[in-house]
């Protein structure tokens, strides 16, 4: 399994749009990227998965570069609800992931 | 997307006892999973349960210390068993609708050994 590296934390202020890298430099070739969301005291949650390129949704976008050997995760106009952990995985395609030690973002009025 | 729910959602036990968690999903699932999460760290993948047949246990981790069972598609248990104060943790079940899919993560159980 891929191991990924993420900053620790970033802080930002609401309205900022916040870009979370993450390094995965043994993806193989048939893995994807997934990103989850943890609040305190509650389980984390789907944000975004990606291939390559770019993917958007309603509520991020997943920048990966040709190589795959890293990733971004965009969160546009952050808010104070915002705050939580973000986890960067890197998934086989049988299924199996491994949790990183996730980027703890602070959202500052 | 799943709807998880989890029991007992906390509960404080005893050192030497055994503790049985329930998870149950609102639809048919193909895969289901138990993480463990101690405080201010990230989550630790325990095994896989799988329906029918023993479950799936990750390095370090093994089936008389975390008994699985997932009897059907719906639903799951972990029992973590002989428990001493280093189990202390939050215990979590997610579920992938079909492999490789997205997961959804049940709301958690906190688990005090004292």
């Amino acid at each position: 399994l891929a191991k990924t590296t993420q900053p620790i934390s970033m802080d930002s202020y609401e309205g900022q749009e916040v870009n979370i890298t993450c390094s995965h430099n043994n993806i193989a070739t048939n893995d994807y990227i997934t990103w989850y969301q943890q609040f305190p005291s509650q389980g984390p949650r789907f944000i975004i998965q990606g291939y390559k390129t770019k993917v958007t949704n309603e509520v991020a976008s997943l920048f990966i570069p040709a190589d795959r050997k890293s990733s971004t995760l965009s969160l546009p106009r952050v808010s104070l609800s915002d705050t939580a952990v973000y986890y960067c995985l890197v998934v086989t395609n049988a299924g199996k992931s491994t949790f990183g030690d996730g980027t703890t973002l602070t959202v500052k009025p | 997307s799943a709807v998880i729910s989890q029991k007992p959602s906390r509960d404080i036990c005893q050192r030497g006892t055994s503790l049985t968690i329930q998870c149950q999903v609102d639809s048919q699932v193909t895969m289901m999973f138990w993480y463990r999460q101690q405080p201010g760290q990230s989550l630790t993948l325990i095994a896989t349960a799988n329906q029918g047949s023993e479950a799936t246990y990750e390095s370090g981790f093994v089936i008389d210390k975390f008994p699985i069972s997932r009897p059907n598609l719906t639903f799951s248990t972990l029992t973590v068993s002989n428990l001493s104060p280093e189990d202390s943790s939050i215990y979590l079940c997610s579920v992938e609708r079909e492999q490789g899919d997205e997961q959804y993560f049940g709301p958690g159980t906190r688990l005090t050994v004292t």
